[in-house]
């Protein structure tokens, strides 16, 4: 199985400040990598696909890089409604799916 | 408008069994894949199981021999059964579409999920 682990945990900041959110693969998942935003009680929203691509309607201050087993989620400059949890998501053995424990994005 | 509603969870012996159903709109669920993924209370995202277009289905070992995704095209709908279930299924399941942006899958729309709690 696929681990994905996912760092820092929890990330503190203000609005309108940079985050740099990781997520590390035990193995290569090329660029078979997804990121989703979860708010409390709310569904999982998909924000990122294929390591980099923006899902529809997804703003642009979201962005992803990364491939092999090293992945970053950036949010350019943080808006009150992206304090949230992230998860990353592995689609490399097909059509198991592994996520990473999340990375809390927390106002400091 | 897309919309998953996910709908069946609730307070079950450990042993019992269980149906959830997802009821889609605004889309068919057998032209695409469709997914149920759950989240244990504080915990992360686990992927449960797919149903393919052409009905093939997979699941996690967790749940292989346990738990059965189909659907009922008439009707749009999404299900899960679950049997055999034990303390540590219990969890938000939701279902999810996917949907193929750059020619791979990726679950894009999420219901809201139905909780699921197997406790004596």
């Amino acid at each position: 199985e696929i681990v994905l682990t996912q760092s820092p945990a929890t990330l503190s900041l203000s609005p309108g400040e940079r985050a740099t959110l990781s997520c590390r693969a035990s193995q290569s998942v090329s660029s078979y990598l997804a990121w989703f935003q979860q708010k409390p009680g709310q569904a999982p929203r998909l924000l990122i696909y294929d390591a980099s691509n923006r899902a529809t309607g997804i703003p642009a201050r979201f962005s992803g890089s990364g491939s092999g087993t090293d992945f970053t989620l950036t949010i350019s400059s943080l808006e009150p409604e992206d304090f949230a949890v992230y998860y990353c998501q592995q689609r490399s053995n097909w059509p198991q799916r592994t996520f990473g424990q999340g990375t809390k994005v927390e106002i400091k | 408008e897309v919309q998953l509603v996910e709908t069946g969870g609730g307070l079950i012996q450990p042993g019992g069994s269980l149906r959830l159903s997802c009821a889609a709109s605004g889309f068919t669920v057998s032209s695409t894949y469709m997914s149920w993924v759950r989240q244990a209370p504080g915990k992360g995202l686990d992927w449960v199981s797919i149903i393919y277009d052409g009905g093939s289905t997979y699941y996690a070992d967790s749940v292989k021999g346990r738990f059965t995704i189909s659907r009922d095209n008439s009707k749009n709908t999404l299900y899960l059964q679950m049997n055999s279930l034990r303390a540590e299924d219990t969890a938000v399941y939701y279902c999810a579409r996917e949907q193929k942006p750059s020619g791979y899958y990726y679950m894009d729309v999420w219901g809201k999920g139905t909780t699921v709690t197997v406790s004596s």
